[in-house]
């Protein structure tokens, strides 16, 4: 069973459109993330949700826009998309607890493309 | 805000033999945690090993093994007897104690090879 799953894992898209990516846990894990990996490998967090609440805003342009419906879902929506948000995004979720040494599980990425 | 550096682009190791990662950090919180992460060609991002700053104990996981030292603001992964397996990107990644559901601050990676 997967544990983190994003879809799509690739997404090819025109400059200008709008585009989602969709990430589901099944591990019970109440906090979720998305960081983004740039053409050098460079991982960077954009957001995270805990219990559906945003916590963490890393100054990530307003053309991304984060939605968590559930606990178990974190979807990216990406209006007018640039050359420069080219990139893999991974998804990660972990359980808030009073060990702080949870680790993040992370899905397998998606590897987004703008033509 | 934290920055995590890890000065060795590449690595390479023979088969069977014994390959160190280097990884420092500047902080000036005392109480965080410190995780290596393994990114393989298949891109999936594993962890390694991870690693509590209020344990003076080094973590061992199997054949990988840390090297903390808390003054130095150094964290370095050992890799003993490598494995073909092994081959990948590895990422040292620093979190924020306090909260149990803090960002990881990445470092740029290093990409270790494997020679058979």
């Amino acid at each position: 069973d997967t544990a983190v799953s994003q879809t799509p894992k690739y997404l090819v898209t025109q400059m200008g459109n709008d585009k989602s990516i969709k990430c589901e846990q099944n591990l019970g894990h109440d906090t979720m993330y998305w960081y983004k990996q740039d053409s050098k490998k460079f991982l960077k967090i954009m957001f995270s949700y805990n219990n559906k609440e945003l916590i963490i805003n890393e100054t990530v342009p307003n053309r991304f826009s984060p939605k968590s419906p559930d606990k178990a879902h974190l979807n990216l929506h990406i209006n007018s998309l640039e050359l420069g948000d080219s990139a893999v995004y991974f998804c990660a979720s972990s359980q808030a607890g009073s060990v702080g040494n949870q680790p993040q599980h992370f899905g397998d990425g998606t590897r987004l493309s703008i033509l | 805000a934290q920055t995590v550096t890890q000065s060795q682009p590449e690595m390479s190791v023979q088969e069977a033999e014994t390959v160190t990662l280097s990884c420092t950090y500047d902080t000036s919180e005392s109480d965080y945690y410190l995780f290596w992460y393994k990114q393989p060609p298949s891109r999936q991002m594993i962890l390694v090993i991870r690693q509590e700053a209020y344990k003076q104990q080094n973590a061992t996981e199997n054949r990988f093994s840390v090297n903390f030292q808390k003054a130095a603001k150094s964290f370095s992964l050992k890799i003993s007897d490598s494995q073909l397996g092994d081959a990948a990107m590895y990422f040292c990644a620093y979190r924020r104690g306090g909260t149990s559901y803090g960002k990881l601050t990445f470092g740029q990676g290093t990409i270790l090879t494997v020679h058979p």
